[in-house]
């Protein structure tokens, strides 16, 4: 099946470590997100590649990278994670033609201890 | 800037109640809402969305929602819910026509109202 899929699911990174989470998707979408969400909170959009376009909310802190090699991958670099990093982070697809509808994938929990 | 809210934080129902969860989003112009189901462990995954024509969408497992213009609203509802429905549940806007090219997909997404049906 046609998915996207997040590794690892679980992260525990120290803090000021530098940790990268990964994103891939066999859609062939040309839209990939990445949303950061908190316990009980929306999730909140990081930043997302149209295709090679890479564009960051204008909140989203410097600490946040991201890379897109290629239509399937994408990563989520966090240069200096800080407590307030702790959090799910949530990386969906979309095609530029429709409706937009996302698709997601089941997330990465990350820890900073 | 734009902003969604759920009014509606936890709800729990029993079996077979009736269930609407309320959506209110702040943007006058053209928008595409979508309501977004995340179960128990599982990933969020689309229930219905609206991006024109009737205001009245039908989506999986028995949802509806109505887009009211009028209340910038896009509430969900299921006439009789059942234990399965237990989960997270997102209301999501997505501004501008799809059909414009400044249009990057981004969603506002409420902060989520948990669904608790007791059996």
């Amino acid at each position: 099946d046609a998915m996207v899929i997040q590794n690892p699911r679980y992260q525990v990174t120290q803090f000021g470590k530098p940790v990268t989470l990964s994103c891939s998707q066999t859609l062939n979408h040309n839209v990939m997100y990445w949303y950061q969400q908190k316990s009980s909170q929306a999730p909140k959009l990081l930043f997302h590649y149209y295709d090679k376009d890479f564009n960051n909310e204008a909140d989203t802190p410097d600490n946040f990278q991201s890379r897109r090699p290629n239509t399937s991958f994408c990563f989520l670099d966090i240069r200096s994670p800080g407590l307030g990093d702790a959090a799910m982070y949530l990386c969906a697809t979309s095609s530029r033609t429709g409706t937009y509808e996302q698709y997601f994938g089941p997330g990465t929990r990350l820890t900073v201890t | 800037a734009q902003s969604v809210s759920q009014h509606n934080h936890h709800v729990i129902l029993s079996e077979a109640a009736s269930l609407e969860l309320g959506c209110n989003y702040s943007y006058g112009g053209t928008v595409n809402l979508f309501w977004y189901v995340q179960y128990p462990g599982q990933h969020l995954q689309l229930l219905l969305k609206y991006f024109s024509g009737d205001p009245l969408v039908k989506g999986i497992k028995g949802f509806e929602a109505e887009f009211i213009k009028s209340k910038f609203s896009f509430n969900l509802r299921k006439p009789s819910v059942q234990w399965s429905d237990t989960a997270e549940y997102f209301c999501a806007v997505n501004v501008g026509s799809i059909h414009g090219s400044s249009n990057t997909g981004k969603l506002i997404f409420g902060q989520g109202t948990t669904l608790q049906v007791k059996p």
